[in-house]
């Protein structure tokens, strides 16, 4: 199974710091989706990037797609202890049925 | 209430039982994902169909079966379900218009 390289696999930090999430591959793609998963729960959708070099806020968190389409960033800042959760981007390529995955980053932010 | 929905939510069975996970979704997407995620392994694609008479093998279908009886209803099925197929499994959706697919909630697949 083709994968996207999500790294750190986990992330462990204090409340109030920063953190980056990267995701690459060699692949382009047409579109990339960033989401978080809590145990024993399904995915929730964060953002959906699909212009290279496109960059998208959502409150504490920023999402950039590289300006090539085959990498994807997340940055939080000031992490809060709800931000504690597995994130998985997720690639599309325009025309076939197939997302490729990330095998996800595990972040736990501590009180 | 939840766009898409999964039954059961946790389920323990027998080697050699049959299996069925049930997908219903309110978007009035036609397309329609199975998938099963196992720890350091991602998400792998099982099935997909695009609309109700459109259905085909994932990655990894061998083993499993799917129905989709209507837009909004599609179900997948273990045969004889086996120890290996303990997972967690996920049905998505995506609308024709968009990339992004959103996800049930799971269901957590235990074969003893």
């Amino acid at each position: 199974t083709q994968l996207l390289e999500q790294s750190p696999q986990f992330l462990s930090i204090q409340e109030g710091e920063n953190l980056t999430v990267y995701c690459n591959s060699s692949s382009v793609f047409s579109s990339l989706q960033w989401y978080r998963q809590e145990p024993g729960e399904g995915p929730v959708l964060l953002v959906t990037v699909v212009t290279g070099g496109e960059v998208k806020k959502l409150k504490r968190l920023t999402f950039q797609f590289g300006d090539a389409r085959k990498d994807s960033s997340l940055h939080i800042t000031a992490a809060q202890p709800g931000d504690t959760g597995l994130y998985l981007c997720a690639g599309y390529r325009s025309g076939t049925y197939k997302y490729i995955f990330g095998t996800g980053t595990r972040l736990k932010v501590l009180a | 209430d939840a766009d898409v929905t999964q039954t059961p939510r946790n389920r323990i069975t027998k080697t050699g039982k049959r299996i069925m996970l049930e997908c219903s979704q309110t978007k009035g997407h036609d397309r329609m994902y199975w998938y099963r995620q196992d720890p350091g392994l991602g998400l792998q694609l099982i099935y997909y169909s695009f609309d109700v008479k459109d259905i085909n093998k994932g990655e990894i279908s061998d083993g499993y079966s799917v129905s989709r009886q209507a837009q909004a209803k599609f179900s997948l099925s273990l045969e004889s379900a086996i120890p290996n197929q303990t997972a967690l499994y996920f049905c998505a959706t995506r609308g024709l218009a968009s990339d992004t697919q959103y996800f049930g909630p799971g269901t957590r697949l235990t074969v003893l």
